[in-house]
């Protein structure tokens, strides 16, 4: 149990384009899910909450302009990169939980590597 | 603030051997969990454990154990045995009830298992 998928898994785009990144949680419904982006050899940094039914919380220094997320249901969040550009290149990763608290584990989706020409 | 402290950026071990990954971590709250995740080259990122502050009982699970040490904000993982699938990044992280179940996350420490 607790998969979550992401869609899709490599992309490469242009400059200047948008990208939405898909994330599903497969066999659970997740109230909360987490959009974390990871440069190579980095650690993850989380850029946002998803909340079903409510507006992302963002974390300090991240665009909410530049980084759309919506979170329709309580299986699907999707990240928008809106205006890609080369330092937007990186690996998202998404999460989701069962419940908003403390006591529930994050799975983690296999990760976007998003390529900005 | 939340902080997690992976010392360790890289560790080599040969096949077989077992090899300790140390995580310290700093909290203000009295209720937190504390996580290991492992990363193969994938990129996915694989749960390994999760642990409550007020259960400091270690935990063994087959070739993986993890000691639990509030009095030096400790939770350092074993892997025993060690193979070559075990190589990948392996993260601990934090999260804190105050803050809902935000994770941060370790440096991670690169694991390399050579045969």
């Amino acid at each position: 149990g607790a998969v979550v998928s992401q869609h899709p898994s490599r992309v490469i785009c242009k400059s200047g384009t948008s990208v939405k990144i898909e994330c599903r949680s497969l066999d659970f419904q997740a109230t909360t899910m987490f959009w974390y982006r990871q440069f190579p050899k980095q650690s993850l940094m989380l850029m946002a909450t998803s909340n079903e039914g409510s507006k992302a919380t963002y974390e300090q220094g991240v665009e909410k302009d530049k980084f759309l997320i919506n979170h329709a249901s309580l299986t699907l969040s999707t990240l928008t990169v809106t205006s890609a550009h080369p330092e937007d290149s990186s690996f998202y990763i998404c999460s989701a939980s069962p419940g908003g608290t403390s006591t529930d584990t994050q799975y983690f989706g296999p990760g976007t590597r998003l390529t900005v020409l | 603030a939340q902080k997690v402290t992976q010392a360790q950026t890289e560790i080599s071990v040969v096949e077989k051997e077992d090899v300790t990954l140390d995580c310290v971590y700093e909290t203000r709250d009295t209720t937190y969990y504390l996580f290991w995740y492992k990363q193969p080259p994938s990129g996915e990122l694989v749960f390994l454990i999760r642990r409550n502050s007020f259960d400091e009982q270690n935990e063994i699970s087959g070739r993986y154990s993890w000691n639990f040490q509030k009095s030096t904000s400790s939770f350092n993982f074993t892997i025993t045995a060690s193979q070559v699938v075990d190589s990948a990044v392996y993260f601990c992280a934090l999260s804190e009830w105050e803050y809902g179940n935000k994770l941060v996350f370790g440096a991670g420490t690169i694991l390399r298992v050579k045969s």
